[in-house]
């Protein structure tokens, strides 16, 4: 197991079209997040599966952001009808536990660039 | 609401010189509070978390609830320290978020 995977780890894309970014956990991991960052930000909770289930989505992602998790493994974040704004690198992490405290382990981004 | 700030942007030492990188927070509860770091070309990795009370690559970092603060220090800063640094917190009233400060950079001068 080689940690957290993302995929693509950039995309470029013109405003209007849609992006879907792809994250492969740790295997025993039950818990998945989605987080954003922008420059100079810290990582920005979008949301949280706990196995297939999406528990928590942040207020600040709008409808046209969707994501799954199908059968609690791997993940699926997609922006439709893209914009400027949402030029960020998008991180995936997973951890094991029943709470919310435990070690999150990372991937290494997907990079968004809306043209 | 549950808010981390992280004051300093930029810090630079040099090396050998006692590093602070300051955390405050604000929480109702018993939070946890964690340090994330993230190197040149590497992804955000886990640090040290207060409830471990353990040091880290030299690093220690003392929970002070009465000034809401995580400040992360070590005695004498070394080269391969130069990294992104982010303070993190959770807990029972997060619902199942991590809220992360916006990071400070260190670089440690030769």
């Amino acid at each position: 197991d080689t940690g957290v995977s993302q995929n693509p780890r950039h995309k470029i894309t013109k405003r209007g079209q849609n992006v879907t970014f792809r994250c492969d956990p740790i295997s025993e991991h039950n818990r998945l997040y989605w987080y954003r960052q922008t420059l100079g930000q810290g990582p920005e909770f979008l949301t949280y599966f706990q196995n297939e289930a999406q528990l928590e989505k942040s207020r600040l992602l709008s409808d046209r952001f969707s994501a799954e998790r199908p059968k609690g493994s791997f993940s699926t974040l997609e922006i439709q009808r893209t914009e400027q704004g949402d030029s960020a690198m998008y991180l995936c992490a997973s951890s094991l536990g029943a709470t919310n405290t435990g070690e999150l382990f990372f991937g290494e981004g997907s990079r968004l660039t809306v043209l | 609401a549950q808010r981390v700030t992280q004051p300093e942007k930029l810090l630079s030492v040099f090396k050998g010189a006692p590093v602070e990188l300051k955390c405050n927070y604000s929480y109702s509860g018993s939070p946890e509070l964690f340090w994330y770091v993230q190197y040149s070309r590497q992804r955000l990795q886990l640090l040290l978390r207060h409830i471990s009370r353990e040091s880290i690559k030299g690093f220690t970092a003392d929970l002070n609830k009465g000034e809401t603060s995580f400040h992360l220090k070590k005695p004498f800063a070394q080269e391969e320290d130069s990294a992104m640094y982010y303070c993190a917190l959770s807990g029972q009233n997060t619902g199942n978020q991590f809220y992360f400060g916006t990071g400070t950079s260190l670089t440690v001068i030769p």
